[in-house]
C-alpha cells in the first residue's frame, strides 16, 4: 500500500524559472493538501482540492502559485517565475474524506531550493 | 499572528523518563487539535488527536491533555524511547471548515537519550 509519492524529492530552479511539483495521493484519497514549510517555521496551509476542483485555496500567495488535481493523474502544484524567497520545504498530504476524522497522510516532500 | 505556538524548540530527555511537549493556542474557535511526528526528510506523521469536548486522550505510550480555559494543550509519551526522537508539531483547527485545514506550531525537537 503506497503511501502520498510526492516528486521530486529535490528541485534546484534558478530565480525566473517555473517549478513544478507532483503528489500522487494514497490509492483511494480524493482529498489533496498542500503545505509549505520555511526554513525554522511550522508548515502553513496553502490549498485543498478535491478531483477537478479547488475548494480552498486561502493560503495560497495570489500571483505565481497554482495547483490542480486532475481527474486523472498526480495533483500538480505550479511555481512560475521562482524567487529565492520561494525555497521552502513543500509537503503533500491526502485523505480518504474532509471530516477531522480523517487524519491527514504527508509525502515525504520536495525540497526546493532557487538560486 | 503565530495563533499555535511551542515555545520550546528543543527538549532533551532520558530514556524511560517522561517526556512532556506543550504547545498554546491563541485562537477560541479551535475544536480540534492533533499532534504530528516528523523524522528528518521526511514528512509528518499523525499521532493523537483530542476534541475540545475531552480533556484527555490517551492511546499507548501516547497521552494529550487539553486545559481549554488556559488554551494550552501537551503530549506526555511515557516511557520515553531513543525512537521517539524527532520534531514534534502541535496542530489545530475549527469546526466551522469541516477540513482537514490545519495551522501548525513551528515544532519541538525531542531528543531522547539512551
Amino acid at each position: 500500500n503506497a503511501g502520498v509519492m510526492q516528486n521530486p524529492r529535490h528541485l534546484v530552479r534558478r530565480r525566473g524559472q517555473e517549478a513544478r511539483l507532483r503528489c500522487s495521493p494514497v490509492k483511494g484519497h480524493s482529498h489533496v493538501y498542500w503545505y509549505r514549510q520555511l526554513p525554522e517555521e511550522g508548515l502553513k496551509f496553502m490549498v485543498y482540492l478535491q478531483k477537478e476542483n479547488i475548494i480552498d485555496e486561502s493560503g495560497m500567495p495570489k500571483e505565481r502559485f497554482s495547483a490542480e488535481f486532475p481527474k486523472e493523474g498526480p495533483s500538480i502544484l505550479r511555481i512560475q517565475q521562482v524567487v529565492r524567497g520561494d525555497s521552502a520545504a513543500y509537503f503533500c498530504a491526502s485523505s480518504p474524506g474532509q471530516g477531522r476524522t480523517s487524519p491527514l497522510h504527508f509525502g515525504n516532500g520536495t525540497r526546493l531550493t532557487v538560486t | 499572528d503565530q495563533q499555535v505556538k511551542q515555545n520550546s524548540p528543543s527538549l532533551s530527555v532520558q530514556e524511560g523518563r517522561i517526556s512532556i511537549l506543550n504547545c498554546d493556542y491563541t485562537n477560541s474557535m479551535f475544536d480540534y487539535f492533533l499532534w504530528y511526528k516528523k523524522y528528518p526528510a521526511e514528512g509528518p506523521t499523525f499521532l493523537i488527536s483530542i476534541s475540545s469536548i475531552k480533556d484527555k486522550n490517551e492511546d499507548g505510550r501516547f497521552t494529550v491533555f487539553l486545559n481549554k480555559s488556559a488554551k494550552h494543550l501537551s503530549l506526555h509519551i511515557v516511557p520515553s524511547q531513543p525512537g521517539d526522537s524527532a520534531v514534534y508539531f502541535c496542530a489545530a483547527s475549527v469546526s466551522s471548515g469541516a477540513t482537514n485545514k490545519l495551522i501548525f506550531g513551528t515544532g519541538t525537537l525531542l531528543a531522547v537519550q539512551p
